[in-house]
């Protein structure tokens, strides 16, 4: 079984579309993370949630929009796409809000802006 | 700039020989851990150390901490073509919420 599943794997999109990516986690954990990797492998957070609650906004453009329905689940919703949005983005979940907890990673989704 | 910055960016080796990747950062931490990213797949986890913690062991890794020079560093020992993948330390931080910040990564290439 998956641990963290995202799709879809590769998204292909004109700019100025709006976008979904799903996360979803079957491990039972409370804590869920949106990050986003460039084209240099720069792997930086977004966002992070606990317990449905939004715990974490690194000063995302707002474009970007996190919803969590349960806590099994991290949809991001991104509006109006930039070429810049161009990247891999990463879900992740672990157990506790905790520095000292596994992160456990999905399989990435490649978005490309044309 | 970023918390964990990874020496050196890329290495290459041959297989049976020895990986060493270290990783710096800027502020005090609990906790530090390595994770490893193969070619289009997300992040596996490796190994944690924690602050009071000098040295650990799992497998063919070992990890070493030194807080005062807020430095680590990742051996693999007697390496395998499938130990080719980019590997990652990641510090953790409090934001009003605990995160995971990565660095940019050391790229290994182990040769048959």
């Amino acid at each position: 079984d998956t641990a963290v599943s995202q799709t879809p794997k590769y998204l292909v999109t004109q700019m100025g579309n709006d976008k979904s990516i799903k996360c979803e986690q079957n491990l039972g954990h409370d804590t869920m993370y949106w990050y986003k990797q460039d084209s240099k492998k720069f792997l930086k957070i977004m966002f992070s949630y606990n317990n449905k609650e939004l715990i974490i906004n690194e000063t995302v453009p707002n474009r970007f929009s996190p919803k969590s329905p349960d806590k099994a689940h991290l949809n991001l919703h991104i509006n109006s796409l930039e070429l810049g949005d161009s990247a891999v983005y990463f879900c992740a979940s672990s157990q506790q809000d905790r520095g000292d907890t596994e992160a456990f990673f999905g399989q990435g989704t490649r978005l490309t802006v044309v | 700039s970023q918390q964990g910055e990874e020496d050196p960016q890329a290495l290459s080796i041959q297989e049976g020989e020895n990986a060493t990747m270290n990783c710096s950062y800027k502020t005090s931490i609990n906790n530090l851990q390595w994770y490893r990213q193969n070619s289009g797949r997300g992040l596996v986890h490796l190994i944690l150390i924690r602050s009071n913690e000098r040295e650990k062991h799992s497998g063919r890794l070992r990890v070493t901490l030194d807080t005062s020079k807020k430095s680590s560093s990742l051996l693999i020992t007697a390496s395998r073509a499938a130990d080719t993948a980019s590997y990652f330390c990641a510090t953790d931080a409090w934001t009003g919420g605990f995160k995971t910040i990565f660095g940019a990564g050391t790229r290994l290439f182990v040769k048959a």
